[in-house]
C-alpha cells in the first residue's frame, strides 16, 4: 500500500468553527489532492497540488484552503465549517503526468461531520 | 449530462457468474482510463488500468472503445470478494483532472 496517512480518521465539529485535515505522504510524489465525496457524486476534487507552495482549486473549492509547505504534506482548511461541509475527505497522490505514472492512490479517508 | 457516467446498480449476481459493467465519458481528450475499487467505508483502490488495446488481469478484463467513449469492465468467475463499488475514473492529464464516476455496485450472492 502507498505509505499516506490521514488525521485525524473522524472528526465532530461545529458550524463557524476552523478545521484543519492533514494528509501525508511517505513516497516522495509530486502530485498530492484533496477530494470529498458524497452519495450520489463521484469523488469530487477540491483542491489539489503540483509541487511545495503550488497548488490550485479544483471545482468544489469554496470554503477550502490548502496549504504545502513540505512535499510530504497536504493540508486542507475549511476556514468556518458549514453542515454542507459534512463529508468523507480523501487524500490522493501521484507521481508523475507521464501515462505509466499518472495513478492515484487514496488515503483512508477521514470523516468529518459539522453540527 | 455528466462528464462521466455509470449504471449505479446494484448487480446482483451468483456466484461464478460473467458480469459487465460499462462506463461512459463525455470528453474526447481523455486520455487515461482507469478502474477502481472501492469497499463500503474505506478508500478507492486501484483495480486496473485501461489501454487501448484492452487488457487482463485474471478474471477482470477492461476495454477502451474511443470512437464510442466508453471503457468496460468483465468480471469472470465472480467471487463473493468481489462485492464491491467499481468506480470508473477518466484523466485529462492537460488539466490535472480525473473524473469519477458515482461507480457501479456489484454483490455476489452465494
Amino acid at each position: 500500500d502507498a505509505g499516506i496517512t490521514q488525521s485525524p480518521r473522524h472528526k465532530v465539529t461545529e458550524t463557524g468553527t476552523p478545521v484543519t485535515l492533514r494528509c501525508h505522504q511517505t513516497e516522495n510524489h509530486r502530485y498530492m489532492y484533496w477530494y470529498r465525496q458524497d452519495p450520489g457524486h463521484g469523488l469530487r476534487l477540491i483542491h489539489y497540488s503540483y509541487g511545495v507552495k503550488d497548488t490550485d482549486k479544483g471545482e468544489v473549492s469554496d470554503g477550502y484552503s490548502v496549504s504545502r509547505s513540505k512535499t510530504e504534506d497536504f493540508l486542507l482548511t475549511l476556514e468556518s465549517a458549514t453542515s454542507s461541509q459534512t463529508s468523507v475527505y480523501f487524500c490522493a497522490i501521484s507521481e508523475s503526468r507521464t501515462a505509466a505514472k499518472n495513478i492515484q492512490y487514496f488515503g483512508a479517508g477521514t470523516r468529518l461531520s459539522v453540527l | 449530462r455528466k462528464e462521466v457516467e455509470q449504471d449505479p446498480g446494484p448487480f446482483n449476481v451468483p456466484e461464478g457468474a460473467t458480469v459487465a459493467f460499462n462506463c461512459t465519458y463525455s470528453n474526447s481528450a481523455s486520455q487515461s482510463f482507469f478502474w477502481y475499487r472501492q469497499d463500503c467505508r474505506k478508500e478507492p483502490k486501484l483495480l486496473m488500468s485501461v489501454y487501448s488495446s484492452g487488457n487482463e488481469d485474471g478474471r477482470f478484463t477492461a476495454q477502451l472503445n474511443r470512437a464510442s467513449q466508453y471503457i468496460s469492465l468483465l468480471i469472470r468467475d465472480s467471487k463473493l470478494s468481489d462485492s464491491a463499488t467499481y468506480l470508473c475514473v477518466v484523466n485529462n492529464r492537460a488539466a490535472y483532472k480525473y473524473i469519477f464516476g458515482t461507480g457501479t455496485r456489484l454483490k455476489v450472492l452465494a
